[in-house]
């Protein structure tokens, strides 16, 4: 199993507050992927990293902002919750980002925003 | 605009028979296409991938099929047994663009 955490597991939230969800990796990888599952639209991808301090937007990045200050850790950020992002989260990591090359996921975050 | 579809939400299949799952994708210029497999409470994990230079990949039990000129492609498991129970998504990918995923086909099989 590739070493990769998230925290919390579960969170459930009120709208409007702000929440943030952790990524945390033991392999090294040089590139980090946020993805949200819903029904109906499978994975989709949040926000990427390819460095400390080096993100990008993915497909459904609205609401959302990102943090690498490690290469360890990749955060995100929901700055005022909204019942559309109750999701299961997952974070991905691949050493060096080709599309051709596996990722590794964590195992999820489930978030419930009332 | 869904890019890649699996339109089975669900499939169900006794032991020791074949399952197939389907994936149809619209991108013509999709390059490069993968299944991960995904249990309850556990993230997704690789299982098999294929390029569009190839029309078939074999691992194990595992084989996927490509068919470009008709935009699917499909994996076979075979003998299906009951651990291969669990949700399947197709991914694709163009050129170095991050992967587009399917909604996800969930497998059941019957002891």
């Amino acid at each position: 199993d590739a070493g990769i955490t998230q925290s919390p597991r579960h969170k459930v939230t009120e709208t409007g507050t702000p929440v943030t969800l952790r990524c945390h990796q033991t392999e090294n990888h040089r590139y980090m992927y946020w993805y949200r599952q819903d029904p109906g639209h499978g994975l989709r991808l949040i926000h990427y990293s390819y460095g400390v301090k080096d993100t990008d937007k993915g497909e459904v990045s609205d609401g959302y902002s990102v943090s690498r200050s490690k290469t360890e850790d990749f955060l995100l950020t929901l700055e005022s919750a909204t019942s559309s992002q109750t999701s299961v989260y997952f974070c991905a990591i691949s050493r060096t980002g080709g599309t051709k090359e596996t990722q590794y996921f964590g195992p999820g975050t489930r978030l419930l925003v009332l | 605009d869904q890019q890649v579809k699996q339109n089975s939400p669900s499939l169900s299949v006794q032991e020791g028979r074949i399952s197939i799952l389907n994936c149809d994708y619209t991108n013509s210029m999709f390059d490069y296409f993968l299944w991960y497999k995904k249990y309850p409470a556990e993230g997704p994990t690789f299982l098999i991938s294929i390029s569009s230079i190839k029309d078939k990949n074999e691992d194990g039990r595992f084989t996927v099929f490509l068919n470009k000129s008709a935009k699917h492609l499909s994996l076979h498991i075979v003998p299906s047994q009951p651990g291969d129970s669990a949700v399947y998504f197709c991914a694709a990918s163009e050129g170095n663009e991050k992967l587009t995923f399917g909604t996800g086909t969930r497998l059941t099989i019957i002891p």
